[in-house]
């Protein structure tokens, strides 16, 4: 079974805080995505990356970026963390640029007071 | 307009009943299509993927596309409680990324 782990699962972090939130995934996938999740507007995506190194803007990348040092680990860095970016946390793997299906880790719960 | 738009919902049924769900997309080069289900408090995980036009089966799920319509559609037969959830429609882009739409809950009434 293709796992993908998040760091944490709740987190709460005050307004002009530095905020890593890490992803790992065990099955050699080449894709790894971040998501954030809302009330009435779904799953967006924030970045994506398909190689180690290698990063692509997503939808809202405003406010984010991130580190793929490693083929299984991705992180998604808040610089200077704020309110409006209090929501849920998705991170997702897949196998290859044409595999399409996508596998989620539990999701962390961010709070921004 | 929005990339991927779902029916609002919620949608009530009762047990046994067959739940519908709607999905519209934007891009019409569009190619691979997805249904995920997310229980509250969960992760969404993988029910269906079409990829042609017309109607893919799955146990009790179908799966229906119509690209000329830019349309995607999900059939749910003989609904049961444990088919509640919310359930988010994706659309693969040409650049590879998952679009989703902001999902639709279902529940099942016993």
């Amino acid at each position: 079974d293709v796992k993908v782990t998040q760091s944490s699962r709740y987190l709460v972090k005050r307004t002009g805080e530095k905020v890593f939130l890490e992803c790992v995934q065990d099955m050699d996938h080449e894709n790894m995505f971040w998501y954030r999740q809302d009330p009435g507007l779904g799953l967006r995506l924030i970045y994506f990356s398909y190689d180690v190194k290698m990063k692509e803007k997503g939808d809202i990348p405003e406010g984010y970026s991130v580190s793929r040092e490693k083929k299984e680990r991705f992180s998604l860095i808040l610089e200077s963390a704020s309110t409006n970016q209090t929501s849920m946390y998705l991170c997702a793997s897949s196998l290859s640029p044409g595999e399409t299906e996508a596998f989620f880790g539990q999701g962390t719960r961010l709070t921004v007071v | 307009q929005k990339e991927v738009e779902q029916n609002s919902g919620p949608l009530s049924v009762p047990e046994g009943a067959i739940a519908s769900l709607n999905c519209t997309y934007s891009d019409r080069g569009s190619q691979s299509f997805f249904w995920y289900r997310q229980y509250s408090g969960k992760s969404p995980e993988l029910i269906m993927s079409i990829y042609s036009n017309g109607d893919k089966e799955d146990g009790r799920f179908t799966a229906q596309l119509n690209k000329a319509s830019q349309y995607v559609s999900l059939l749910i037969r003989d609904s049961q409680p444990s088919d509640s959830a919310t359930y988010l429609c994706a659309v693969k882009r040409n650049d590879y990324k998952l679009s989703f739409g902001a999902g639709t809950t279902v529940t099942v009434r016993a």
